[in-house]
């Protein structure tokens, strides 16, 4: 019975593509997350979500685009995917903001 | 700009021993802090958390440690197992920046039976 859970768990796709990244919790949480961990595994927050609405947007390429139909949902699309998107990307959610976070199992994303 | 910082890559003890995670920071306004066990092609999983207001927490085998003073704190592992082998995270927020977690960049803990 996973608690945040996203797909795909792999994905290998081509530079220039379009990819989706579909994330679900369902702790009945407020707060959800897009964190991506780079090659230097360095574990950063890319954005945050309030009941569906964008709370936080770190510096990342417009190229992204979360969408949060509802508060148990935050996808995450990317469009013209580069090289340097390569990473693995955790979808998290937590009660609140500033509440402990809960991950999910982790999306590795491989653009060649 | 890496508020959190774990400044050792790597970690090995003999199983039954005791491990020690290391972690420093750099925002004193951090009042909330987190370790986090990662498995290898699995996501982060929460361990215990510490709030600014106490200085010692612990469940079971894991206690977590904080100096405020030294911008500090400590995971320890009494007795250590070999299924403890994971990368270890540690991750702070303070109110002021938006209840953001930073994360540092994690220990690989390796328990040798």
């Amino acid at each position: 019975d996973t608690a945040v859970s996203q797909t795909p768990k792999y994905l290998v796709t081509q530079m220039g593509n379009d990819k989706s990244i579909k994330c679900e919790q369902n702790l009945g949480h407020d707060t959800m997350y897009w964190y991506k961990q780079d090659s230097k595994k360095f574990l950063k927050i890319m954005f945050s979500y309030n009941n569906k609405e964008l709370i936080i947007n770190e510096t990342v390429p417009n190229r992204f685009s979360p969408k949060s139909p509802d508060k148990a949902h935050l996808n995450l699309h990317i469009n013209s995917l580069e090289l340097g998107d390569s990473a693995v990307y955790f979808c998290a959610s937590s009660h609140r903001a500033g509440n402990t976070i809960y991950f999910g199992e982790g999306s590795w994303l491989t653009v060649v | 700009d890496q508020q959190v910082k774990q400044n050792s890559p790597s970690l090995s003890v003999q199983e039954g021993r005791i491990s020690i995670l290391n972690c420093d920071y750099t925002n004193s306004m951090f009042d909330y802090f987190l370790w986090y066990k990662k498995y290898p092609a699995e996501g982060p999983t929460f361990l215990i958390s510490i709030s600014s207001i106490k200085d010692k927490n612990e469940d079971g085998r894991f206690t977590v440690f904080l100096n405020k003073s030294a911008k500090h704190l400590s995971l320890h592992i009494v007795p250590s197992q070999p299924g403890d082998s994971a990368v270890y995270f540690c991750a702070a927020s303070a109110r002021d920046t938006g209840n953001q977690f930073y994360f540092g960049t994690g220990t690989s803990l390796t328990v040798i039976p």
